[in-house]
């Protein structure tokens, strides 16, 4: 089993809809959690941290479920420049575990 | 903005010859990480260190691969001899230290082919 497992999608959505991600980790002594965004062939980039009490930026919402190891992201009216691979991250010790990614496609 | 540079940014080689890639982490940056990331997957932690020293380099195929960062500030990261199955992105991330909570910075990667 892997240790962050996400659905690869892709997710294909129309403009200003609203979607969400899912992703689950295995290991319960996991400290922090993070999404990343990553465009087609760039670099991970932070998108961000994830809180027990579940946090917002703009349209992006994060939760964390830590008796069911269990991480969402949810984008409100999706735009165009959504469009990349959402990584699930989970940092045990000293180290960063990534998801292989969910791909979200956003059309007009 | 300050960023963590990689070079070169693709490299196509031979399998069985040697490849190396360089990092250089944001200034200041005491932590630094090799990720490799094949396509279709997340990237995977090959090694890290702090400052000149090995930290964890426990999924480094340390058979064929090796990495330095002597002066604790840029790395190498060499491959010898390259195999088909090491065509993949090799990304370097730098970090102000090794907190939990520290966001992890990434370079542009080097996309390697192996032929």
């Amino acid at each position: 089993r892997k240790e962050v497992e996400q659905d690869p999608g892709p997710f294909n959505v129309p403009e200003g809809a609203t979607v969400a991600f899912n992703c689950t980790y295995s290991n319960s002594a996991s400290q922090s959690f993070f999404w990343y965004r990553q465009d087609c062939r760039k670099e991970p980039k932070l998108l961000m941290s994830v809180y027990s009490s579940g946090n917002e930026d703009g349209r992006f919402t994060a939760q964390l479920n830590r008796a069911s190891q269990y991480i969402s992201l949810l984008i409100r009216d999706s735009k165009l420049s959504d469009s990349a691979t959402y990584l699930c991250v989970v940092r045990g010790g000293n180290k960063l575990v990534f998801g292989a990614g969910t791909i979200l496609r956003v059309k007009s | 903005e300050a960023e963590v540079a990689q070079s070169p940014r693709y490299k196509i080689t031979e399998k069985s010859q040697a490849v190396a890639f360089w990092c250089d982490p944001i200034s200041g940056h005491a932590t630094l990480y090799w990720y490799r990331q094949i396509l279709g997957q997340g990237p995977e932690l090959l090694v890290q260190f702090q400052d000149e020293s090995v930290v964890d380099d426990s999924q480094l195929p340390k058979d064929r691969f090796s990495a330095e960062r002597l002066k604790g500030v840029d790395s190498t990261l060499k491959i010898q001899p390259a195999e088909l199955g090491d065509s993949a992105m090799y990304l370097c991330a730098s970090s102000p230290g090794a907190a939990f909570q520290e966001t992890q910075y990434f370079g542009p990667g080097t996309r390697l082919l192996v032929l």
